[in-house]
Formats: C-alpha cells, structure tokens, sequence
C-alpha cells in the first residue's frame, strides 16, 4: 500500500457526460501528480500541482482540469467525455516538487460507453 | 520519436532464470531513472531509484544505468512467478522538471 488514495475505483459513464475523479496524497506529500494510462499510449503524465497550485502540465485536453484543495488532496474533473477517455487515470504524490520518488494509487478506470 | 524507448515483450521465462529488461532514452537532460511493476493494471510500484550512471542493487534486483549511451536495464535473479507483471522504466529531471517520462512497459512472465 503506497499511502495515496484515489476514488471511485471504477467509472461507468455515457459520452458527453462529465466525472470527478478523486486522489488523497501520501500524509506529508505536497505535490500531485495524475497520469493517464491506455492501451495505446502508454502511461502519460497529464498535470502537476504543488501545494494548490498548477506546477506543470503535460498533454492534458481542454476538456480536463484539476485542482488542489488546502487539505491537499486533488480532483481531475473529465468533462464532454468522449470514448477514447476511457483509461486508467493515476494520481501519485511526492514530498516536495523536485525531481524525487513517487507514489502511485491504485487509479481509476474509466470506462466511456 | 519516443523519449523512452522499450521493448513491449511479452517476455516468458522459466522460473529460476536472470531476466534482462532494457530501455533507452534520447534526452540527455534526464538524471533520474526509474523502474516500477505494475501487477494487472494496478497502480505502478516503485522498484529501483537511481541517479548517474553506474549500479544499484536491491536483493534480487540490479538497476544499472550508462548514461554514456542512454541506455538502461533492469537485472532479476533467480526470477520467481511472483515476479511476472509490466515493467516500467521512467525518466525524469532536465526541462522535464519532475514529471515521469515513462516507457511503454514489458510485460514479463515467469513460469513455474
């Protein structure tokens, strides 16, 4: 067990409908990370956060945003959901935003119908 | 072209037997390399850190890195079935910053 949770485990959801996908860091860890994992593309990093605010952002669409709250813990909202979103979505945290190990969760996997 | 190159497999191998995962890299900028397991689209769990070129062993597990040819492997011994899921080499550092460039994943399997 990594210490990072993420919520739900499992999404079930129709095109053009929008998701809330959750991740509570390691106790301690400052910076959130997500990636997106599918089959095609491999694991991808999609956007960063340090201590609520935006710190780097990977090739994340239009259609997804983030954010960190005070209490640290992030949401990736996935909003006009097409079928190629459907994947397995990745939080993971480290202690600060240098160049250091990270946590993965458990993901979420999405699944657009 | 990639930044992380590796090979996809699938790998099978008898149990027993020293595994041999490589990667390579194009970005010279990269200083810290990564190898993680992912067991049946679990989340990825960290195997291996390492910086520079040269070895670091961990129990059955050697990561070595030459960074000369930016090239990277990952060395199991005596490989049990425990041991078969995807691994996954990553990257980071340089303009990079600290996100993980990862590579495609190989997906080992050891028999019984």
């Amino acid at each position: 067990d990594s210490g990072v949770t993420q919520t739900p485990k499992h999404l079930i959801t129709a095109t053009g409908q929008r998701v809330t996908l959750r991740c509570s860091p390691r106790s301690g860890d400052l910076s959130v990370y997500w990636y997106q994992q599918s089959l095609d593309q491999g694991l991808q990093f999609l956007i960063q956060y340090y201590n609520g605010e935006e710190r780097a952002k990977g090739n994340i669409l239009e259609r997804f945003s983030a954010q960190q709250f005070p209490d640290l813990h992030s949401e990736l909202n996935l909003s006009s959901l097409e079928l190629g979103d459907s994947a397995l979505y990745f939080c993971a945290s480290s202690v600060t935003s240098a160049w250091e190990t990270q946590y993965f969760g458990p993901g979420t996997r999405l699944l657009v119908l | 072209q990639k930044e992380v190159e590796q090979d996809p497999g699938p790998l099978s191998v008898p149990e027993g037997a020293i595994v041999s995962l490589n990667c390579t890299y194009s970005n010279s900028a990269f200083q810290y390399f990564m190898w993680y397991r992912q067991y049946s689209r679990k989340g990825p769990e960290l195997l291996m850190y390492t910086y520079s070129s040269g070895n670091k062993e961990d129990g059955r597990f050697t990561a070595q890195v030459d960074k000369s040819s930016k090239y990277i492997s990952l060395f199991i011994r005596d490989s049990q079935p425990s041991d078969s899921a995807t691994y996954l080499c990553a990257t980071q550092g340089g303009t990079s910053g600290s996100r993980l460039t990862f590579g495609e994943g190989t997906q080992l399997t050891v028999n019984p």
